[in-house]
């Protein structure tokens, strides 16, 4: 399977925990996306890479999220301290920047994330 | 801030029927406007994209429509299948960095 992988899918955590998540892109893809999404709403962008720079980040990711993707390929979703509010899906995309359908971005399965 | 409007919220079709769901954009900036796909437990997945140099686009049975004066656009889901039935997000962004900006999404439901 070529596509984007994101583990571990489900993660359960106490209040007061850290947890990491993890992406893999599509191997040829240059940009790297973090979306976070709450039930019944939209993604909500988080953060983003092209190759290993991280070029902005959201308003939304408090000082308690940090995001690393260490030499362009996998990355990384670290949250720190978790709170209850924090509960989501996380999901990644990747990207070509290369052209081609409009730099189309692909969805990994996502990471629910649940702070009791 | 929702840069995004979507509706409806939801929508129940009977098989063969027209679904339709509209979005609404502030932000004139954007030029990229996709419609993504999700079914439960799954990541969105890219339906239909169109920039705002034409008007409408058509893949198999799934139409977009564009109106960039009234920074409006919508799908059509046309001859709907039981199998159509997921979450569909309208989403937009600017062709320099790609960040979506999505609706609140609408789920269709369509009855067989």
């Amino acid at each position: 399977d070529t596509g984007v992988s994101q583990d571990p899918r489900h993660k359960i955590t106490k209040r007061g925990q850290n947890v990491t998540f993890r992406c893999d892109p599509i191997s040829e893809h240059n940009r790297l996306y973090w979306y976070r999404q709450t039930l019944g709403q939209g993604p909500e962008f988080l953060t983003y890479f092209q190759n290993e720079a991280q070029l902005e980040k959201s308003r939304l990711l408090s000082d308690r999220f940090s995001a690393e993707r260490p030499k362009g390929s996998f990355s990384t979703l670290e949250i720190q301290r978790t709170e209850q509010g924090d509960s989501a899906m996380y999901l990644c995309a990747s990207s070509s920047t290369g052209g081609g359908r409009y730099n189309e971005q692909f969805f990994g399965p996502g990471t629910r994330l649940t702070v009791l | 801030q929702q840069q995004v409007k979507q509706s409806p919220q939801s929508l129940i079709v009977q098989k063969g029927g027209i679904s339709i769901i509209n979005c609404a954009y502030e932000n004139t900036a954007f030029d990229y406007f996709p419609w993504y796909q999700q079914f439960p437990g799954k990541g969105p997945a890219l339906l239909i994209a169109i920039r705002p140099d034409v008007s409408e686009k058509k893949e198999g049975r799934f139409t977009i429509s564009f109106n960039k004066s009234a920074k409006q656009f919508s799908l059509h889901i046309m001859d709907s299948q039981p199998g159509d039935s997921a979450t569909y997000f309208c989403a937009a962004s600017r062709s320099n960095d790609y960040k979506l900006s999505f609706g609140a999404g609408t789920t269709v439901t369509v009855r067989a």
